[in-house]
C-alpha cells in the first residue's frame, strides 16, 4: 500500500520567515496531494491541494510543488504569522471506482515565533 | 449546512464496555470515513463507505465495527473497549471527489 513519510515532524521559524515541509509517497498511481491545516482542538481543512498533472501551485502565501520523478512534494509557507501555528498533514491519494483511497503523513507541528 | 457533524464530543469508557460513535453529513456526499487520530501517527483510516450500502475495511480495522445506516449517517462501534483504542476519532465525508470534509471529532478515554 502507500506509505508517505512527513518531515520534519516540527518546525519553529520567526514570524515573517518561510517555512517548508516536504512528504514522500510510494505508489507512483497516487495522482492528488492535498495538504490539510489543524489547529489546536480543531478538525483537519483543506488549505491547497496539487494533482498529479501540475508541477506548482500557489494561493496567496502558500505554495506546493510536486516533483512525481521523484515521487515527492512540498508544502512552502511565506511570510509566516503566528495564525500559521498548527500542524500540517500531507496526503497522498488515488482513486479507485468512485471512492479515494488517501494516505496521510504523520503531521509536523509549525511554531511560528512572534 | 451544518457540513459533517460527530456525536459525542467526548466519551469516558471503562475496559469491556460498549459505544456507538454518530456521524453525519448534509452535503449529499457518497463516501464518509473513520479516522483515528493519535500523537506522531497521524490519521490513520479505520472503516470507509465508498457509497451507501457498502463499507470496507481501513488501516486499522481490529477493534471497530461500522454500519452504512443510508446516506447521511456512517456509525462506529466499538463493542468491547480497550486503553490501546484511546484516542481522538474523526468521521470525514468526499463527494467521491477528493477533499475530505471533517468533522468535529470524538475524544475517547478508556480506562
Amino acid at each position: 500500500g502507500e506509505n508517505v513519510e512527513q518531515h520534519p515532524s516540527t518546525l519553529s521559524v520567526q514570524e515573517g520567515d518561510s517555512a517548508v515541509i516536504k512528504c514522500t509517497y510510494s505508489d507512483s498511481a497516487s495522482n492528488y496531494f492535498p495538504w490539510y491545516k489543524q489547529e489546536l482542538g480543531k478538525r483537519p481543512q483543506l488549505i491547497i491541494d496539487i494533482r498529479s498533472n501540475v508541477g506548482e501551485k500557489k494561493d496567496q502565501r502558500i505554495a506546493v510543488t510536486l516533483n512525481k520523478t521523484a515521487k515527492h512534494f512540498s508544502l512552502h509557507i511565506t511570510e509566516t504569522q503566528p495564525e500559521d501555528s498548527a500542524v500540517y498533514f500531507c496526503a497522498a491519494s488515488k482513486g479507485s471506482g468512485g471512492y479515494q483511497k488517501v494516505t496521510f503523513g504523520t503531521g509536523t507541528k509549525l511554531q511560528v515565533i512572534p | 449546512n451544518a457540513g459533517v457533524t460527530q456525536t459525542p464530543k467526548f466519551q469516558v469508557l471503562k475496559t469491556g464496555q460498549s459505544m456507538t460513535l454518530q456521524c453525519a453529513q448534509d452535503m449529499n456526499h457518497n463516501s464518509m470515513y473513520w479516522y483515528r487520530q493519535d500523537p506522531g501517527m497521524g490519521l490513520r483510516l479505520i472503516y470507509y463507505s465508498a457509497s451507501e450500502g457498502t463499507t470496507d475495511k481501513g488501516e486499522v480495522p481490529n477493534g471497530y465495527n461500522v454500519s452504512r445506516l443510508n446516506k447521511r449517517e456512517f456509525s462506529l462501534r466499538l463493542e468491547s473497549a480497550a486503553p490501546s483504542q484511546t484516542s481522538v476519532y474523526f468521521c470525514a465525508s468526499t463527494t467521491g471527489g477528493e477533499t475530505q470534509y471533517f468533522g468535529p471529532g470524538t475524544r475517547l478515554l478508556v480506562l
